[in-house]
Parts: structure tokens; C-alpha cells; sequence
């Protein structure tokens, strides 16, 4: 079975300062991940996926993640936040493959951006 | 990215009646789509997976009676809430797809309410 943890529901940063979103995945399969990102009003983004190719991989507008199979972790990470990153942003499993009918979305981490 | 228009955005309802949301791929051709249906706080679960000319595949739990989806052609796909009750209100988005996992584009979702 595969699951998908991701352990803070509100993150605030201020601008300019590191963004840290925490995925922690169980899967019996040697799993893809992706972070997708949801505007207000607008539909999820892709915003960078792993599929057992690099393990830190790199995303639009800034963002990365490492995959850390001994921590079983996927951290989206940026190093200098700017207003339009807030938003909400889900980390997604499946397995190996990409299968588009088995992702297993987290429950999300809303970002907020202080000026 | 290719463009997914999901609408409503927003539906009021009174209970007893029905509701149906459109799923459009703008430009190109989905050969599956995906509904997925999201309460407050919770992460997106899988409805049902919809090929276009056959019937939808429903996950366990899911009335396929209650929810009708039709996928009448490659750029359109409709869920339907027959006789919604309080208990069907939640956020409902779609995806389609063009394969694979990163090529997954979601709509904006639709927040359905029922009185």
C-alpha cells in the first residue's frame, strides 16, 4: 500500500527567506513523486516530479526536492520566498511507472507569504 | 501547460436535485480523465477514472448511481450528482490526461454546496 504524509498543514514564511515543505511517503513500489502547487481559483500545477532517474530534482519558478529513500522524504524546498508562492501544494505518490489512476495525494500544506 | 476548464467554479443546490459539472480539455485530446473529490482539510481522493466511448471505472465506495460520469468525446468529460444530499457537498475537480503522470492537467474544481 502506498501513502503519503505531509507533516505541516500551514507553513509561514516571510519573503526572501527559505520555504521548507516536508513529504514523507510509504510505498511497497519504487515510487514517482511530484509537489503540485494550487492557486486560489486555478487548477494544480505540476511543479516537479521524481522518477527514479537524479534524486534531487529540480522545479519551476525556483522550487526543488530531494528524494531521500533511506528517510522515506520528498521536501520541496526554495531557497528565497516570494509573494506569488502562496499558495497550497500537495506531494503525490504512485508507483514506478507514473500510473496517472494511482496518485495518492497528501492532505496539502498552505503557504503563506509575509511581506 | 495545456489547459483543463472545469465549471461551475461554484453550485448551490437544493437537496433532491441534480448537478452536473463539465470537465473540458481546451486544447488537446484526453483519452482519460479523472474525478476526484476533496473535503475540508482531506486530500484529494479518486472517484473514478473515465475513458472516452466506455463506461467509468468507479474506486471502491463510490456509487456509480450517484455519481453518473459520461465521457462522450475526447475533450469532454461530465460527473453528475444525482438527488444530491448535504453529505455530497465537498470540492470536486477533474483531470485529464494525455498518458502519463506528468502529463496530468488539472481543472480549477468545483465547490458544490447542497441545502
Amino acid at each position: 500500500a502506498q501513502s503519503v504524509t505531509q507533516l505541516d498543514s500551514h507553513v509561514s514564511v516571510s519573503e526572501g527567506t527559505p520555504v521548507l515543505l516536508r513529504c514523507n511517503y510509504s510505498s511497497s513500489y519504487s515510487p514517482s513523486l511530484f509537489w503540485y502547487v494550487q492557486h486560489p481559483n486555478k487548477g494544480l500545477q505540476l511543479l516537479l516530479k521524481y522518477t527514479s532517474a537524479a534524486t534531487l530534482v529540480k522545479g519551476i519558478n525556483g522550487f526543488e526536492a530531494e528524494f531521500k529513500k533511506s528517510e522515506t522524504s520528498f521536501h520541496l524546498t526554495k531557497p528565497s520566498a516570494h509573494m506569488s508562492d502562496a499558495a497550497e501544494y500537495f506531494c503525490v505518490v504512485t508507483p514506478g511507472g507514473g500510473a496517472t489512476n494511482k496518485l495518492i495525494f497528501g492532505t496539502g500544506t498552505l503557504l503563506a507569504v509575509q511581506p | 501547460g495545456a489547459v483543463v476548464s472545469q465549471h461551475p467554479s461554484w453550485v448551490i443546490c437544493k437537496s433532491g436535485t441534480s448537478v452536473k459539472i463539465e470537465c473540458r480539455s481546451l486544447d488537446f485530446q484526453a483519452t482519460t480523465m479523472f474525478w476526484y473529490r476533496q473535503f475540508p482539510k482531506q486530500s484529494l481522493m479518486l472517484m473514478a477514472t473515465s475513458n472516452e466511448g466506455s463506461k467509468a471505472t468507479y474506486e471502491q465506495g463510490v456509487e456509480k448511481d450517484k455519481f453518473l460520469i459520461n465521457h462522450a468525446s475526447l475533450t469532454l468529460s461530465t460527473l453528475t450528482v444525482t438527488s444530491a444530499h448535504p453529505e455530497d457537498s465537498s470540492f470536486y475537480i477533474c483531470s485529464a490526461s494525455q498518458g502519463t503522470a506528468e502529463k496530468l492537467f488539472f481543472g480549477s474544481g468545483t465547490q458544490l454546496s447542497v441545502l
